[in-house]
């Protein structure tokens, strides 16, 4: 049984520039969550997609955004990418309430 | 708003010893999931061990085991006959029971190293 599938594990990107991450839970799940992982702040929650609508969002700016498809695949968006947005994003996804999450193995971003 | 503390940054033992790692949380639910990951250096969180509030016996996984205090809002993880490959950060981490909030709120983490 395939994992939580990151692409890609790195990227480097230019301040002011924009960025795609893609993510495919494992068959089966249908939610699936992003968080952000920095030295400073840890772990930090950025949305969760259930059935292609977004039912959870954390405190990021608008600038992060994503999106679900039908077949449960995920995107995430970050426009406008500042220094700061360096960081581990991982994904994860949840066959149901309570299981606990399977995540991948993230994709580091690194913005010069 | 809940939140979850683990007070050891760091942590070092020796092969074959025994290591607990605390976490205290701060919620006014009753009926939530606690977990404890590990990231090792492939990045990869793995889930080690999962509690549901509302049972009382303690979790156990192999070499881990949890000691969960609901009242005290407490959520130990204790490794038994510690391995090398058990070197890795550990996150302590907490979850509504709700089926329209799956978010999972983690602590800072505790780097464990075990020495050879």
């Amino acid at each position: 049984k395939a994992g939580v599938t990151q692409t890609p594990r790195y990227l480097i990107k230019t301040r002011g520039q924009q960025v795609t991450l893609s993510c495919s839970p494992i068959s089966g799940h249908r939610s699936v969550s992003w968080y952000q992982q920095t030295p400073g702040q840890g772990l930090q929650f950025l949305f969760e997609y259930f059935s292609e609508t977004q039912r959870n969002k954390g405190n990021f700016p608008g600038r992060f955004s994503g999106r679900q498809f039908s077949n449960s695949r995920s995107e995430m968006n970050v426009s406008t990418l500042e220094l700061g947005d360096s960081a581990l994003y991982l994904c994860a996804s949840n066959l149901g309430t309570g299981s606990g999450y399977t995540f991948g193995s993230g994709t580091r971003l690194t913005v010069v | 708003a809940q939140t979850v503390t683990q007070s050891q940054p760091e942590m070092s033992v020796q092969e074959a010893e025994t290591v607990t790692l605390s976490c205290t949380y701060d919620t006014s639910e009753n009926n939530y999931y606690l977990f404890w990951y590990k990231q090792p250096p492939s990045r990869q969180m793995i889930l080690v061990i999962r509690q549901e509030a509302y049972k009382q016996q303690n979790a156990t996984e192999n070499r881990f085991s949890v000691n969960f205090q609901k009242a005290a809002k407490s959520f130990s993880l204790k490794i038994s006959d510690s391995q090398l490959g058990d070197t890795a950060m550990y996150f302590c981490a907490f979850m509504k029971h709700a089926s329209r909030d799956d978010k999972i709120i983690f602590g800072k983490g505790t780097r464990l190293h075990i020495l050879p």
